[in-house]
């Protein structure tokens, strides 16, 4: 099976960096994928990463080290609507159609 | 623009009712996924289905059924054996690669 491992709640205030980690032990491996979800919304892809590296997207960069099975998801410039839960997500290895979701951490910029 | 539309936004129901959420894309993607969220946790697979007339089951199918007779169309139904049905649902589909997840709106389902 899979399971995945994120700190349920981050704070930070508008204009900074902040970083939300990821840890996973599964029986096989595809990706790790990030999503966000606005309260009551519906989850929006943010990020992808099949290989180990850093993969940038705006102020949204995102982290894989699979011999660590570690993954973290970097948000710079944060701004309020970045206020939201951000999701890690593991693709099954033998099904990549298959994700398995983190409970989530709870991100809140303040002024 | 295309997407995917589930309906209703809220649904109410008596226990021991089986009752059908919506599900349909337009984005002509094969695979068609089913996840249910609890508050503060996160999302648990329920079914998903990579092509029409085949489904598989997830990791928590038991009390849950699903058809898959359309491309477009994937609805889930919520039976009476279904311990504690009332949670949001939300409905998912991807290409077959690079299987990014694109989410409806979500269904809110309370059983009282």
């Amino acid at each position: 099976g899979q399971s995945l491992e994120q700190p349920s709640e981050v704070t930070a205030v508008e204009g900074a960096i902040v970083q939300i980690n990821c840890t996973y032990q599964t029986s096989g491996f595809y990706g790790l994928s990030w999503y966000q979800q606005h309260d009551g919304g519906a989850p929006t892809f943010l990020s992808y990463n099949g290989l180990d590296g850093l993969e940038e997207t705006g102020r949204f960069s995102s982290f894989l080290s699979r011999s660590d099975s570690y993954g973290y998801l970097l948000l710079q410039e944060l701004q309020m609507k970045d206020s939201a839960s951000y999701f890690c997500a593991v693709r099954d290895g033998t099904n990549a159609g298959k994700s398995t979701f983190g409970d989530g951490t709870t991100l809140t910029v303040k002024p | 623009d295309g997407g995917i539309t589930q309906s209703p936004k809220y649904l109410f129901r008596k226990e021991g009712q089986n009752v059908t959420l919506s599900c349909e894309q337009n984005l002509n993607h094969d695979a068609m996924y089913w996840y249910r969220q609890d508050p503060g946790q996160g999302l648990r697979l329920i079914y998903y289905s990579q092509i029409v007339n085949d489904f598989q089951k997830g990791d928590i199918a038991e009390g849950y059924s699903v058809s898959r007779e359309k491309k477009e169309s994937f609805p889930l139904t919520v039976t009476s054996a279904q311990k504690n049905p009332t949670a949001f649902y939300l409905c998912a589909s991807s290409k077959t690669g690079p299987w990014t997840l694109h989410f409806g709106n979500g269904t809110r389902l309370t059983v009282t």
